[in-house]
């Protein structure tokens, strides 16, 4: 098993342009989520699903879009970059609310 | 005010010392998660916990649901021990972090 594969590794964007990052997994988990983790802050929920066609709202999630349409896979959208969304993304899946498995995480500058 | 506080923020220990990290939340729970981060960025997944204690190898986490607080031991620390330790809760849909404790143990 691959476990969570996230991709890019690294990206680099210049403010008001778009792209996807995206999320799959390949232990048939329902759950799956979008977390950013900012220098010496804790990860932060953008959003997650708990299944095919079921998405909901984290903590923050404002500027953000995310769509589930297969169990295996899960994009995040950033539209219209700002400098504010320079972070590290984590994916991450579970079977229901047990223990999350964590991709290896992209790391995004805007400039 | 974080829903979720650690301490300490940051730890230095010689090889072989027994070692603590402390976590308190604020928030209704289900469960509680333990999580270490690699200096490389990856996180794995330690321990879920709703009551009282698990223990994997020389990791043992604790928690007390009345007064709201976990703990996570290491005995015989190593310096593969060092990394950041991250707690975290599920309330509800929500999922809360702590900020993490940077763990450093010194040969």
């Amino acid at each position: 098993n691959a476990g969570v594969t996230q991709t890019p590794k690294f990206r680099i964007l210049k403010i008001g342009q778009s792209m996807t990052l995206q999320c799959a997994q390949d232990m048939n988990h329902n759950y799956m989520y979008w977390y950013r983790q900012d220098p010496g802050m804790g990860l932060k929920l953008i959003y997650y699903s708990v299944g095919a066609g079921i998405t909901d709202k984290g903590e923050v999630p404002n500027g953000y879009n995310v769509s589930r349409s297969t169990t295996e896979d899960f994009p995040l959208r950033l539209e219209l970059a700002a400098p504010s969304q320079t972070s590290v993304y984590f994916c991450a899946s579970s079977y229901r609310e047990y223990e999350q498995y964590f991709g290896p995480g992209t790391r995004l500058t805007v400039t | 005010k974080n829903e979720v506080e650690q301490s300490p923020q940051n730890l230095t220990a010689q090889e072989g010392e027994f070692i603590t990290i402390n976590c308190s939340y604020s928030v209704g729970i289900s469960a509680l998660h333990w999580l270490q981060q690699h200096p490389g960025g990856g996180i794995v997944s330690l321990f879920m916990l709703s009551s009282g204690k698990k223990k994997h190898g020389r990791l043992i986490a604790t928690i007390n649901i009345q007064e709201k607080h976990s703990s996570l031991h290491i005995t015989a620390s190593h310096p593969r021990d060092s990394a950041v330790y991250i707690c975290a809760v599920t309330a509800g849909n929500q999922f809360y972090f702590g900020t993490g404790t940077s763990l450093t143990v010194i040969p």
